[in-house]
């Protein structure tokens, strides 16, 4: 069986820019996360969706938005990038929201420049 | 709120060498799940194990051991024999074992302990 993917696997954008990640689930898992990790650190929760629904937000600007598509996968979006947005974006996707291990994607390499 | 320690930035060892990989958490749950993730340096987060703070037995996966002490929050990993292929950024995470709206379920990861195990 497929893991999860995530496309594109490096990007490379200019401040103020805009960009859009995106993540597929392993099949039948309904629960997506997202997290964000800075080089030299561990992850850092930025959303949940579950049923399509987000369930759960870390503690990121609202320059961060998040959506669950009917087929389970997931998108991440982030506007206005600024220096600091420089990361590994990671997916995960898990059966059920609470309890469930998480299966984490090869994860997205942004960069901002 | 949760935090989860991980002091040991980087261990270099010997192949066939032991080395254990401390976990010292924080949380106000009663109920709580932690973990043990591998990230080698493809970047990709591997799930080790999943621990229910009700279980406090210890397990045994082949060359790995995990002690789970509640009494001094502590989830300690083991290598026993130590490889090359076993050198990666090892990962502690905590999360609640029950969902109760906003951003409560999550989890909350260590900073990471680079493991370097040399031929």
């Amino acid at each position: 069986d497929a893991g999860v993917t995530q496309s594109p696997t490096h990007l490379i954008k200019t401040r103020g820019q805009h960009v859009t990640l995106r993540c597929s689930p392993i099949s039948g898992h309904k629960s997506v996360s997202w997290y964000q990790q800075v080089l030299g650190q561990g992850p850092q929760f930025i959303f949940q969706y579950y049923e399509k629904e987000e369930r759960g937000r870390g503690n990121f600007p609202d320059r961060f938005s998040a959506r669950q598509f009917p087929n389970y996968s997931s998108e991440l979006n982030v506007n206005a990038l600024l220096l600091g947005d420089s990361a590994l974006y990671l997916c995960a996707s898990s059966p059920s929201p609470v309890g469930s291990p998480l299966h984490f994607g090869n994860g997205t390499r942004l960069t901002v420049t | 709120a949760q935090k989860v320690t991980q002091a040991q930035t980087e261990i270099s060892v010997v192949e066939k060498e032991d080395v254990t990989l401390d976990c010292v958490y924080e949380t106000r749950d009663t109920t709580y799940y932690l973990f043990w993730y591998k990230q080698p340096p493809s970047g990709e987060l591997v799930f080790l194990i999943r621990r229910n703070s009700f279980d406090e037995q210890n397990e045994i996966s082949g060359r790995y051991s995990w002690n789970f002490q509640k009494s001094t929050s502590s989830f300690n990993f083991t290598i026993t024999a130590s490889q090359v292929v076993d050198s990666a950024v090892y990962f502690c995470a905590l999360s609640p074992a029950a969902y109760s709206g906003g951003s409560n379920y999550k989890l909350t990861f260590g900073k990471g302990t680079l493991l370097t195990v040399n031929p």
